[in-house]
């Protein structure tokens, strides 16, 4: 079974910080998945990387990939309130997806 | 809005009973994916099913079931419900091709009382 661990669990920071959150396995995908979630709604795609090493960029936030493809990185730089909900990372495999617990992040005005 | 329609949004029924979730993908997308989220386990994949066809099951207990018809709309069918199945339902759906991408739904909140 693949496992994906998020770190850390719950984070709560103040406006115009910055921070970064982790997604560990010990299992190598083919591509993984970045959601965010607001309470009582759906995911929505963040961003998909799909080569070791991988960096890719949107407005404030910077998704990186693994070199070896088990893990991954979201660093949010000046944090704002609007940034407020669920991070869940996702790696897909033969049809089948698993999802990690996710971070909370709530960010104070 | 992804595109992916589901209904009911909130269905409260009792223990025993049998409900029945609907989904309708984003036009064009092949595949749909169910999930199962709660408190305390997350985001759980259910089973995912390709242009009718089921293509694989995650956790999905046998009380569940699932089926994707010819226009690609999918129901997930739950009996015997219990306490524990109160839980947020989600479909979500892709082209089946797109590294694993995939387009949420607004779920259907499921209180078994």
């Amino acid at each position: 079974t693949q496992l994906l661990e998020q770190s850390p669990q719950f984070l709560s920071i103040q406006e115009g910080e910055n921070l970064t959150v982790y997604c560990n396995s010990s299992s190598v995908f083919s591509s993984l998945q970045w959601y965010r979630q607001e309470p009582g709604e759906g995911p929505v795609l963040l961003v998909t990387v799909v080569t070791g090493g991988e960096v890719k960029k949107l407005k404030r936030l910077t998704f990186q990939f693994g070199d070896a493809r088990k893990d991954s990185s979201l660093h949010i730089t000046a944090a704002q309130p609007g940034d407020t909900g669920l991070y869940l990372c996702a790696g897909g495999d033969a049809g089948k997806s698993t999802f990690g617990d996710g971070t909370t992040l709530t960010v104070k005005p | 809005d992804s595109g992916v329609t589901q209904t009911p949004k909130h269905l409260i029924t009792a223990t025993g009973q049998r409900v029945t979730l609907r989904c309708s993908p984003r036009s064009g997308d092949l595949s749909v994916y169910w999930y199962q989220q709660s408190l305390d386990q997350g985001l759980q994949f259910l089973i995912h099913y390709y242009n009718g066809e089921e293509r694989a099951k995650g956790n999905i207990l046998e009380r569940f079931s699932a089926q994707q018809f010819p226009d690609l709309h999918s129901e997930l069918n739950l009996s015997s419900l219990e306490l524990g199945d109160s839980a947020l339902y989600f479909c979500a759906s892709n082209d089946g091709m797109s590294y694993n991408e995939q387009f949420f739904g607004p779920g259907t909140r499921l209180t078994v009382l």
